[in-house]
């Protein structure tokens, strides 16, 4: 998958509490992105960061929070605000600037509520 | 509002014959368009993208695009399918002005290839 490594593949989530989905990338690829996935739909962009220490809300950033301190990393916390959790989580990178450069995915994370 | 369509939920194809999987789009000015395919449990991969230029694509694995601009579609086709071409493809659209945040997808289509 390009050099991006998401774990862990399955995870559940207990009512109220907070989850984090990891991503990783060796691409050397300045922007990341978090993707969520449910059935019969597109991806729906979550967040977004184009260079460390900066990150900018997607389509549907309530509920999720992230950070971008090191160019390789750029995790997503679940938290409990959001209700509806149970998705496939896709988290993607591009080289900046690169306007018309493909997007690099990584294998997902399917979130499951228990 | 800017869309993207992908009207069949599920395409069926026998092997060796013709696929053809269908896109089209409402966006303004001239947009960035992608076709990946996802196989199951995966993350996307990149099959081909129309920015500029000869409005057939060809891409990865056989596949190749029709651009259309007055009909505003990006078709998605192959001239022989395979089985292992069975997956879920989305199609993607950027607008010209827009970074890969605007990037917008479809809702995907299955396609199934029987052997």
């Amino acid at each position: 998958d390009g050099g991006i490594t998401q774990s862990p593949k399955y995870l559940f989530r207990k009512e109220g509490q907070n989850v984090t989905l990891s991503c990783e990338q060796n691409l050397n690829h300045d922007a990341m992105y978090w993707y969520r996935q449910d059935p019969g739909q597109g991806l729906r962009l979550i967040y977004y960061s184009q260079i460390v220490n900066d990150f900018q809300k997607g389509d549907i950033a309530e509920g999720y929070s992230v950070s971008r301190e090191k160019k390789e990393s750029f995790p997503l916390t679940v938290t409990s605000a959001q209700k509806n959790p149970t998705a496939f989580y896709l988290c993607a990178s591009s080289p900046e600037g690169g306007r018309n450069e493909k997007l690099f995915f990584g294998s997902g994370t399917q979130l499951s509520v228990l | 509002a800017q869309s993207v369509a992908q009207p069949e939920d599920q395409v069926n194809v026998a092997e060796g014959n013709p696929l053809t999987v269908k896109c089209t789009y409402s966006v303004s000015g001239n947009p960035y368009l992608f076709w990946y395919v996802q196989y199951p449990n995966r993350g996307l991969q990149f099959l081909l993208k129309y920015i500029t230029g000869d409005n057939l694509v060809k891409g990865s694995y056989g596949f190749e695009a029709e651009f259309n601009k007055s009909q505003t579609s990006f078709h998605l086709k192959k001239p022989s399918a395979l089985v292992s071409d069975s997956a879920l493809y989305f199609c993607a659209v950027r607008p010209p002005s827009g970074g890969y945040n605007k990037l917008i997808f479809g809702a995907g289509t299955r396609l199934a290839v029987h052997p």
